[in-house]
């Protein structure tokens, strides 16, 4: 596509329900981000993809968290037993490579907010 | 954890003053990168600085990469109120590294008519 595609853009869940948000990447990006971003702050580095290598699992903020890259396309950040602290706007970025000096671009963001 | 810390964290001031906000760490960096975000968006690149002591300009923004690769700012003349929002300082690591790109906290910056 034109540009990274993130879904939902916006999601209410439940306490303890477990939710599912969506990154698109560029095509041909072989890096792929997550970010947390809370109301008002920078971003939060949660996990890291790079073509078939392992990814780079240490931002995530604790083992409900989990994410997922098939085919070194697609992400799904999956978040399980949702908590009230886990609300924020989760961002996704790819890049054509991520060695020195790659632009990230960004989506939209999906915007979670567990109640 | 390789740590930007950027400077002031919050900025407003009238519309035609000059203004600049820091990037800072103690490690060094291959690349900085300048991001700018508006509510409801994702950040958006402005510029990426590669070598020690390099300057570049961006019409009224002028950024500037430290000698030593460990320290960026953006200086903006006479700001306008299209210049609101804010500004975050990403570094890069060659060879790669364990958290990709690097953000600082970013600098809210509101620019009043």
């Amino acid at each position: 596509g034109a540009g990274v595609s993130q879904s939902p853009s916006n999601k209410v869940t439940e306490k303890g329900k477990d939710v599912e948000l969506r990154c698109d990447p560029i095509s041909g990006h072989t890096a792929l981000y997550w970010y947390r971003q809370s109301l008002g702050q920078g971003l939060e580095f949660l996990i890291y993809f790079q073509g078939n290598s392992a990814p780079d699992k240490s931002g995530l903020p604790s083992d409900r968290f989990s994410a997922e890259r098939t085919g070194g396309s697609v992400s799904t950040l999956t978040i399980q037993r949702t908590q009230q602290e886990d609300s924020a706007v989760y961002l996704c970025a790819s890049s054509l490579n991520r060695q020195g000096a790659g632009e990230a671009f960004f989506g939209q963001g999906t915007r979670l907010t567990v109640v | 954890t390789q740590l930007l810390e950027q400077s002031p964290q919050f900025l407003s001031i009238q519309e035609g003053e000059n203004l600049t906000v820091y990037c800072n760490s103690s490690s060094v960096f291959s690349s900085l990168q300048w991001y700018r975000q508006e509510p409801g968006e994702g950040p958006v690149l402005l510029v990426t600085v590669v070598t020690g002591g390099e300057v570049k300009k961006l019409k009224r923004l002028t950024f500037q990469f430290g000698d030593a690769r460990k320290d960026s700012s953006l200086h903006i003349t006479a700001a306008q109120p299209g210049d609101t929002g804010l500004y975050l300082c990403a570094g890069a690591h060659a060879g790669g590294g364990a958290d990709g790109l690097t953000f600082g906290k970013g600098t809210h910056l509101i620019i009043q008519p």
